[in-house]
């Protein structure tokens, strides 16, 4: 859905660089999941987070990666000292509220490759 | 155990035929949806259709409609009069409506959608 917007749409990133996914949610959203697909895999969750608070983040790696949605400005994931196997495409989501009702956008994904 | 299998990896049809996609799920909560996704191979998801464990009727969505099979864990995806655009990937997700988590969306692994003219 056009409404959930994430930038870059395609990341290049040399190993131990740090790579920014941004998404920006749908107007009135302040629910916003990340999820991770790995080649040929379905999506796998990440993290979930309302405005300024981290509710859940079980899916996360531990080491490297972090996430945010601050009071202003689109949510941000981030991945320091980057691998090969951070190679994957990132997606995210956002709802009104927690449940996500009956239909659940995704925005475009940001590609990330490294080096 | 997998709690989305798509046991399809991959499916041919023909342009104009109908196709079904199977997906079946494992869950123990009584309160669920399930998901199908579209994603062609400029990568992003499309959101198809939803089914919710209470609905009676099996979901519709133009040319898309999902067998709902309670007693068997299924919800297979059929699409009617294939067309070129609709070959991508398929995914099935499912959300749990109970419990702490009940946001998460669990994917299967996709089935390959090839549609033939």
């Amino acid at each position: 859905n056009a409404g959930v917007m994430q930038n870059p749409r395609h990341l290049v990133r040399r190993r131990g660089q740090e790579a920014r996914l941004r998404c920006s949610p749908m107007k009135g959203h302040s629910h916003v999941y990340w999820y991770r697909q790995l080649p040929e895999e379905g999506l796998k969750f990440m993290v979930y987070l309302q405005k300024e608070n981290i509710i859940d983040e079980s899916g996360m790696p531990k080491e490297r990666f972090s996430a945010e949605f601050p009071k202003e400005g689109p949510s941000i994931l981030r991945i320091q000292q980057v691998v090969r196997g951070d190679s994957a495409a990132y997606f995210c989501a956002s709802s009104p509220t927690r449940t996500g009702g009956t239909e659940a956008f995704f925005g475009q994904g940001t590609r990330l490759t490294v080096v | 155990a997998q709690k989305i299998t798509q046991t399809q990896p991959g499916m041919f049809v023909q342009e104009k035929e109908a196709v079904t996609l199977d997906c079946t799920y494992d869950t123990s909560d009584p309160s669920y949806g399930l998901f199908w996704y579209k994603q062609p191979s400029s990568g992003e998801m499309i959101f198809l259709i939803y089914q919710g464990s209470y609905d009676q009727q099996n979901a519709t969505e133009g040319r898309y409609s999902l067998n709902f099979q309670k007693a068997r864990k299924s919800a297979n995806l059929v699409i009617s009069a294939s067309q070129l655009g609709d070959s991508a990937m398929y995914f099935c997700a499912m959300r749990e409506g109970h419990g702490g988590s009940n946001y998460k969306l669990t994917f299967g692994k996709g089935t390959l959608l090839t549609v033939n003219p």
